[in-house]
């Protein structure tokens, strides 16, 4: 079965420029999840989606971050512009009945700005 | 609140030792859930196990096993004989049932180096 899919892996970009990052949750699962990992701060949520409704994007750091799920097997993360603290890895994760089940993640997407 | 420590930052051991992992949880919800994930130097984050409040025993899959005690609000993981392929990042997460949907609280996580 696929897992959680992801692209790109790793994204370099420069200061300024429109970063899309893009997911595809497993089949079936009605929740999906984008957080962001660092050094400093760890995982953190920023968005999640119930059958393609955003319901809480209270850990987006910012008016630049924004995410959108059009179906449920696609969602993207655009950050715009991108500066140089967005600098982490993005991860996608998604799940059915989340409180109960596990969420699954995906590989990651490395984003670097310079 | 919820809150999750994994007060482990690093750990190192030499190959087939055994080596357990804390995690102790804070939360004044009955129901809940806790999970351990495993970060690869890969980089995915790979789910390892569920359990709910209400189930306290005892896990074990293979090599790995699960010590959950409500005693102690603790959720600890055991790694028997362990391996290098073990060599990981290691976090222990909550989530409540009177919490938000996707409210999964993250330990900081332990970095666990197996040496060969």
């Amino acid at each position: 079965d696929a897992g959680v899919i992801q692209s790109p892996r790793h994204e370099v970009t420069e200061m300024g420029q429109e970063v899309t990052l893009r997911c595809k949750p497993i089949s079936g699962h009605d929740y999906l999840f984008w957080y962001r990992q660092t050094m400093m701060r760890g995982l953190e949520l920023l968005i999640y989606f119930n059958n393609n409704v955003p319901i809480d994007d209270s850990g987006m750091p910012e008016d630049r971050f924004s995410a959108k799920m059009p179906n449920a097997s696609f969602s993207t993360l655009k950050i715009q512009p991108s500066e140089p603290r967005d600098s982490a890895v993005y991860f996608c994760a998604s799940s059915f009945r989340p409180r109960r089940y596990e969420q699954y993640f995906g590989p990651g997407t490395r984003l670097t700005v310079t | 609140a919820q809150k999750v420590t994994q007060a482990q930052t690093e750990i190192s051991v030499v190959e087939k030792e055994d080596v357990t992992l804390d995690c102790v949880y804070e939360t004044r919800d009955t129901t809940y859930y806790l999970f351990w994930y495993k970060q690869p130097p890969s980089g995915e984050l790979v789910f390892l196990i569920r359990r709910n409040s209400f189930d306290e025993q005892n896990e074990i899959s293979g090599r790995y096993s699960w010590n959950f005690q409500k005693s102690t609000s603790s959720f600890n993981f055991t790694i028997t004989a362990s391996q290098v392929v073990d060599s990981a990042v290691y976090f222990c997460a909550l989530s409540v049932d009177g919490g938000s949907q996707g409210n999964l609280i993250f330990g900081k996580g332990t970095k666990l180096s197996v040496k060969p």
